[in-house]
């Protein structure tokens, strides 16, 4: 059974980094594509970056240049470092495992992170 | 690239069949056949419940079925339950190497 567990969320000041972890354990990190989804309170869910199984990445416009995902398969953990963090990047930060491919569907989630940008 | 666009909510009587809409574009749910949905309970994480437009993954009931026409996908509830109140989101694939979500639907069962 795949098991994503998120941590490193929390309260930090706008401007401020931060760095998400998610260990996996159950599956073999490295032969999955992995994203990261987020979702602002009380808000619908919004994609924030991939990564291909062949290192690949992409990220959403909203993110582009401040977040970059990595993943270190010795370690089976996915990463986000986010950088310049904004208000309106406050949200539930969720890592996902593709079921197939990259895109065509996330078949496992973690319980996810909260992420708070405020002074 | 805007999100794509659902009802806010849609909602049915127990026993009863109601289909959510996913409208894109042909950048996106009309262009590639990688629409996915999930099912999200409150403070919970999602599931996925439909991708590849109309595939199930294992353990997933059959009373969910997907489907796509143009530019707009479709998630449709058979036989419906109380357990099935819950947020449903849509996601596509996109041309620019990218994934969007719809907006959400809240389904309500009487």
């Amino acid at each position: 059974e795949v098991q994503l567990l998120e941590s490193g969320g929390g309260l930090v000041q706008p401007g401020g980094s931060l760095r998400l972890s998610c260990a996996a354990s159950g599956i073999t990190l490295g032969t999955y594509a992995m994203s990261w989804v987020r979702q602002a309170p009380g808000k619908g869910l919004e994609w924030v970056s991939s990564v291909k199984s062949g290192g690949n990445a992409y990220s959403a416009d909203s993110v582009k240049g401040r977040f970059t995902i990595s993943r270190d398969n010795s370690k089976n953990t996915l990463y986000l470092q986010m950088t310049s963090l904004r208000a309106e990047d406050t949200a539930i930060y969720y890592c996902a495992k593709s079921v197939v491919g990259t895109y065509r569907g996330f078949d496992g989630w973690g319980q996810g992170t909260l992420v708070t940008v405020s002074s | 690239q805007s999100a794509l666009t659902q009802p806010a909510s849609v909602s049915g009587s127990p026993g009863q069949s109601i289909t959510v809409s996913c409208t894109g574009t042909s950048r996106d749910v009309g262009g590639y056949d990688y629409v996915s949905w999930y099912q999200q309970h409150p403070g919970k994480a999602p599931k996925l419940i439909t991708y590849d437009v109309n595939k199930r993954p294992s353990g997933v009931s059959d009373r969910f079925s997907g489907s796509r026409s143009g530019n707009t996908a479709s998630l449709t509830i058979s036989r419906l339950q109380t357990e099935d109140e819950a947020d449903y989101y849509c996601a596509s694939y996109t041309s620019s190497d990218t994934l969007v979500f719809g907006g959400g639907t809240q389904v309500t069962v009487l």
